[in-house]
């Protein structure tokens, strides 16, 4: 059964360096999602991204946030600076449909010292 | 806005009791989807269902079972005869359809669920 894939599973960085976290969405899916958990609390939406654009993003998705397709298949976030508070497991996800069941990967969880 | 809340943030029961989970929604759109994801101790989201709000008919699969009301805004979570194995952090979450280019989901605050042997 096809599945979303990320890497890496975990990432520590120091405050103030980018990170870059890798996701292969379903290989038919045409939306893709990136979302956030920080430890314990609720999945929060940072950005949808469909035919090569951003199509809606949140408050918590601002400059310091970018997303890319390089290529067919990979999606991309990039944190250009990070913060300690951007410490979090970073989910991705794609659909197949707009409003179609978002299929989510395995997390990166992501800790900046 | 769309909100989801989710008011039991920790349930405890012992294997084969039944348990359900609440989760209650608001939107102002009149077509929108719900969801259900369990989050296990691993930490991946693994789907479990979606029903879009035109269809309230209840769902029932294996052990799982679903009650959604739309005259109480309510999509509830049912455990039937619960095992170990069902211990997790369980979320709602809802996709309204007013914006078209690709819908974001907002998930309620989850439920642990743990299930004594």
């Amino acid at each position: 059964e096809p599945e979303v894939t990320q890497t890496p599973s975990h990432q520590v960085t120091q405050m103030g360096q980018e990170v870059i976290l890798r996701c292969v969405p379903i290989s038919n899916h045409l939306y893709f999602y990136w979302y956030r958990q920080i430890l314990g609390q609720k999945v929060e939406f940072l950005v949808s991204f469909y035919n090569n654009e951003i199509s809606e993003k949140s408050e918590i998705f601002d400059d310091q946030f970018s997303v890319e397709r390089p290529d067919g298949s990979n999606f991309t976030l990039k944190i250009r600076s990070t913060k300690l508070e951007d410490s979090a497991m970073y989910f991705c996800a794609s659909s197949p449909l707009t409003s179609g069941t978002q299929y989510f990967g395995p997390g990166t969880r992501l800790l900046v010292l | 806005a769309q909100k989801v809340t989710q008011a039991q943030t920790e349930i405890s029961v012992v294997e084969k009791e039944d348990v359900t989970l609440d989760c209650v929604y608001e939107t102002r759109d009149t077509t929108y989807y719900l969801f259900w994801y369990k989050q296990p101790p691993s930490g991946e989201l693994v789907f479990l269902i979606r029903r879009n709000s035109f269809d309230e008919q209840n769902e029932i699969s294996g052990r799982y079972s679903w009650n959604f009301q739309k005259s109480t805004s309510s999509f509830n979570f049912t455990i039937t005869a619960s095992q170990v194995v069902d211990s997790a952090v369980y979320f709602c979450a809802l996709s309204e359809t007013s914006n078209n280019a690709g819908n974001m989901l907002t998930f309620g605050g989850g439920t642990r669920l743990m299930v004594k042997p």
